[in-house]
């Protein structure tokens, strides 16, 4: 069965710095991943995703994450962090071929000034 | 497109009253999802739709639940009656196909009280 895991449920960071969002995956055969963004009191938007082209897939709003299936990790990364970016992360697998997606915990990212 | 519309933006309700949440999915989606976001249980995904056709519905709570989607362009998911325990935001999403990710809709507020 297809599974994410987000390793941190809270991560917190200043303004200016990286921002490295981890996400470990459980798939029985070549997944599709994804990260959704949902900004308080706002619904969930793809920033990214992964379908088995190339390892390193660069989203929105200078987002960035590397497939590696040695690690089976997904991590969501970027090089500075912006105010804006304070938000509820999730990484998501698809369902085999059912269509069907399935979400993460979440990762709720904090930017301080 | 105008991307997926759900109706209304908020809901307030009594309890027992009979809630009935709208969604207009993106046109040539042929997936539909409702899912239910609250922050004891996060995001649940309650039933979804391939080509108007309900394929998985094992996350409907429970029988005062109910969803349809008589054409291509509109579903709704239904309360009755309605409790408490129900206030949540509730997303709709449309999907191309499984490695496409989905769009959501803004959400419904429900507060039933």
């Amino acid at each position: 069965a297809q599974s994410v895991t987000q390793l941190d449920s809270h991560v917190s960071v200043s303004e200016g710095t990286p921002v490295l969002l981890r996400c470990n995956y459980s798939s029985s055969y070549s997944p599709s991943l994804f990260w959704y963004v949902q900004h308080p009191n706002k619904g969930l938007q793809l920033l990214l995703k992964y379908t088995s082209a190339a390892t390193l897939v660069k989203g929105i709003n200078g987002f960035e994450a590397e497939f590696k299936k040695s690690e089976t990790s997904f991590h969501l990364t970027k090089p500075s962090a912006h105010m804006s970016d304070a938000a509820e992360y999730f990484c998501v697998v698809n369902s085999g071929n059912t269509g069907k997606l399935i979400f993460g915990q979440g990762t709720t990212l904090q930017v301080k000034p | 497109d105008a991307g997926v519309i759900q109706s209304p933006r908020h809901e307030v309700t009594e309890m027992g009253q009979e809630v009935t949440l709208r969604c207009k999915p993106i046109s040539g989606h042929d997936y539909l999802f409702w899912y239910r976001q609250t922050m004891m249980r996060g995001l649940e995904l309650l039933i979804y739709f391939n080509n108007n056709v309900p394929i998985d519905d094992s996350g409907m709570p429970e029988d005062r639940f109910s969803a349809k989607m008589p054409n291509a362009s509109f579903s709704t998911l239904k309360i009755q009656p309605s409790e408490p325990r129900d206030s949540a935001v509730y997303f709709c999403a449309s999907s191309p196909g499984r490695d496409w990710g989905y769009t959501f809709g803004s959400g419904t507020r429900l507060t039933v009280v």
